[in-house]
């Protein structure tokens, strides 16, 4: 079974509106790390976020948030108000208490914003 | 953050050759990892690159088909071998920092064309 799985394989968006991007996760650890990366068309993978498995507070940075829910096993992210530059492959991954340094990335969610 | 650059950027190569592609990091980290991602796909972690042994593969990966160097701190080599057509991917260097929590930071990418 997939680690992680983001069902959405690609969205489209006009400029300015909120766009969430969905992320579920399986583990069997209590102490395991969920992030967040950007891939623009360039091809570079952009660290956005890390949060652990105990810190379970939403995070806010600029139009980007982040909504970690353990009771669903989700670390959903919301862009406010898109950008076209907000334009790229996003994925989700996770890494487990056994072996923190193993990532399982998601499919990825291409997100297009068009003007 | 530290700096990744990935050598070549990209290339053409014919079925049966070798490509070697470097990493170099512009300062010490403590784990230095390659990935591989085929075309429209996620990321699969190929092996963990270890300073002064031999590296660690993930299932699925060997080291005759990736023979991988790590001969320091800021600097690594992955092999593709013997390639083929199905080897046609972008391979990243990733690295983790001492002083990171547990995020990676991954370089540029190569882009690998078979023919």
């Amino acid at each position: 079974a997939q680690k992680v799985t983001q069902a959405q394989t690609e969205i489209s968006v006009v400029e300015k509106e909120d766009v969430t991007l969905d992320c579920v996760y399986e583990t069997r650890d209590t102490t395991y790390y969920l992030f967040w990366y950007k891939q623009p068309p360039s091809g570079e993978l952009v660290f956005l976020i890390r949060r652990n498995s105990f810190d379970e507070q939403n995070e806010i940075s600029g139009r980007y948030s982040w909504n970690f829910q353990k009771s669903t096993s989700s670390f959903n992210f919301t862009i406010t108000a898109s950008q076209v530059v907000d334009s790229a492959v996003y994925f989700c991954a996770l890494s487990e208490g056994d072996n923190f340094n193993k990532f399982y990335f998601g499919s990825g969610t291409k997100l297009n914003v068009k003007p | 953050s530290a700096v990744i650059s990935q050598k070549p950027s990209r290339d053409i190569c014919q079925r049966g050759t070798s490509l070697t592609i470097q990493c170099q990091v512009d300062s010490q980290v403590t784990m230095m990892f390659w990935y591989r991602q085929q075309p429209g796909q996620s990321l699969t972690l190929i092996a963990t690159a270890n300073q002064g042994s031999e590296a660690t593969y993930e299932s699925g990966f060997v080291i005759d088909k990736f023979p991988i160097s790590r001969p320091n701190l800021t600097f690594s080599t992955l092999t593709v071998s013997n390639m083929s057509p199905e080897d046609s991917s972008i391979y990243l260097c990733s690295v983790r920092e001492a002083s990171s929590y547990n995020e990676q930071f991954f370089g540029p990418g190569t882009r690998l064309t078979v023919l």
